[in-house]
């Protein structure tokens, strides 16, 4: 079955440490990727999304992440957290199929940062 | 524009009650979306559409049932509330225009079936 791997479910970091939250996908043909993001008590919001182009995407605060197609991976990065980075992370995939699209959801990775 | 609402924000139903949660959008999304969200699980796709009176199943769509008369509105019904509905369920929307985008979610309705 298609699957959606985060490989971390909870990720505990002090301020100021650097973050890398891995996702990794089966789906072998073209894909559009995505990383929500989830603060407490509030709904999800896309952080970034990789459609084509450059691999390596920058989102908003501060987030970036990489897409590389050999490995199935979009591994999320922040050289620096903050205390306000604790959410919930989840990566997405759409899988691109003949006469549409397939979106699947990891199953999220528990952020806490330690002022 | 408001984006995606749903109402309410909490419900608390017995055993055997039925609810519809309401779920409007407001940017002429054809797509929209319901997913329940357990800890732990991720998002699981219960029902989707891709334009009014167009509706089709997602990956957990037993118990419910949903409807898609306008653009606007996509209300998701349950049938016969059991536990294994106690959820968070978020409903969310897309353009499809031009191929796959990002999905907007709305706030959220936490259920809790006692």
């Amino acid at each position: 079955a298609q699957s959606v791997s985060q490989h971390n479910h909870h990720v505990i970091l002090s301020e100021a440490a650097s973050l890398e939250l891995g996702c990794n996908y089966s789906y072998g043909g073209t894909v559009n990727l995505f990383w929500y993001v989830q603060y407490p008590g509030q709904h999800l919001q896309l952080l970034l999304k990789y459609f084509s182009g450059d691999p390596l995407v920058k989102g908003i605060k501060g987030f970036e992440a990489e897409f590389i197609k050999s490995k199935f991976s979009f591994n999320l990065r922040k050289p620096s957290v903050q205390w306000s980075d604790t959410a919930e992370y989840f990566c997405a995939v759409n899988e691109i199929r003949t006469g549409g699209f397939k979106t699947i959801f990891g199953a999220g990775t528990r952020l806490f940062v330690k002022a | 524009n408001a984006g995606v609402t749903q109402t309410p924000k909490f419900r608390i139903l017995k055993i055997g009650q039925s609810m519809t949660l309401q779920c409007a959008q407001d940017m002429n999304h054809n797509y929209m979306y319901w997913y329940r969200q357990d800890p732990g699980m991720g998002l699981k796709l219960i029902y989707y559409s891709v334009g009014a009176g167009i509706t089709d199943k997602g990956e957990v769509p037993n118990g419910y049932n949903v409807s898609r008369s306008t653009t606007e509105d996509f209300p998701l019904r349950l049938e016969l509330a059991a536990p294994s509905q106690t959820s968070v369920y978020f409903c969310a929307s897309s353009p499809s225009a031009g191929g796959p985008h990002e999905q907007y979610f709305g706030p959220g309705t936490r259920l809790t079936v006692t």
